[in-house]
């Protein structure tokens, strides 16, 4: 596709459950991001890859999250034993330069995702 | 405490109004500061981009400005438009690699 594709746009969990978010990044980009979106906040960082290489992920809030990119291409942000604290807007972005700091985001449409 | 203030936190304006957005930051090493849309349940899209050395810069209807001694950057609006209503967020870019975004302002035009 043309732009970033996350699936599902929206996910309702348990308390308990796991779940797993997908991004399809633009072809061809090397630097893909994923952010949780609180409402009503900005976007904060939680990990960054570079290829297939998770360069940062000091943003991860706990070890019940994780993330993997393994072929360089599309990414899955998992989270284990989800609480009601995760409920947030999970947003992916990437962008076809390295570096962090540098180029324009592309962002998805997010995966909203509840926890009841 | 975020190093990105935005104000106002959110803002109702008349349709063909103008309105000016700002944006106050303590980010250091300073690389580069975007604006970007949000429009309700969609993902951001850059607007504009500011370097250390730029002070004004447009695209169309919105002009951004960058004071980076005292480290203030603002998003005007000229004759709004109800498609300008969305979300509008900065993000501080540091040579160090680290993206800040603001929690955003959000804009409402009415007709």
């Amino acid at each position: 596709g043309a732009g970033v594709s996350q699936s599902p746009r929206y996910k309702v969990a348990k308390r308990g459950q796991d779940v797993a978010l997908r991004c399809d990044p633009i072809s061809g980009h090397v630097s893909l991001f994923w952010y949780q979106q609180a409402l009503g906040q900005g976007p904060e960082f939680l990990t960054y890859f570079q290829n297939e290489a998770q360069l940062d992920k000091s943003g991860l809030p706990s070890d019940r999250f994780f993330a993997e990119r393994p072929e360089g291409s599309v990414s899955t942000l998992k989270i284990q034993r989800t609480q009601q604290e995760d409920s947030a807007v999970y947003l992916c972005a990437s962008k076809p330069d390295r570096g962090a700091n540098t180029g324009e985001l592309f962002f998805g449409e997010g995966s909203r995702l509840t926890v009841l | 405490k975020n190093q990105v203030e935005q104000s106002p936190q959110s803002l109702i304006i008349l349709e063909g109004k103008n309105c000016t957005l700002q944006c106050n930051y303590t980010v250091s090493p300073f690389s580069n500061l975007r604006w970007y849309k949000q429009d309700t349940g969609r993902g951001p899209v850059s607007l504009t981009i500011m370097t250390f050395s730029e002070n004004t810069k447009s695209n169309g209807r919105y002009t951004a400005t960058l004071d980076a001694d005292t480290k203030q950057s603002s998003l005007h609006i000229t004759a709004s438009q109800l498609s300008d209503s969305a979300s509008y967020i900065c993000v501080v870019n540091t040579n160090a690699g680290k993206s800040t975004f603001g929690d955003g302002t959000t804009l409402t035009v009415k007709p």
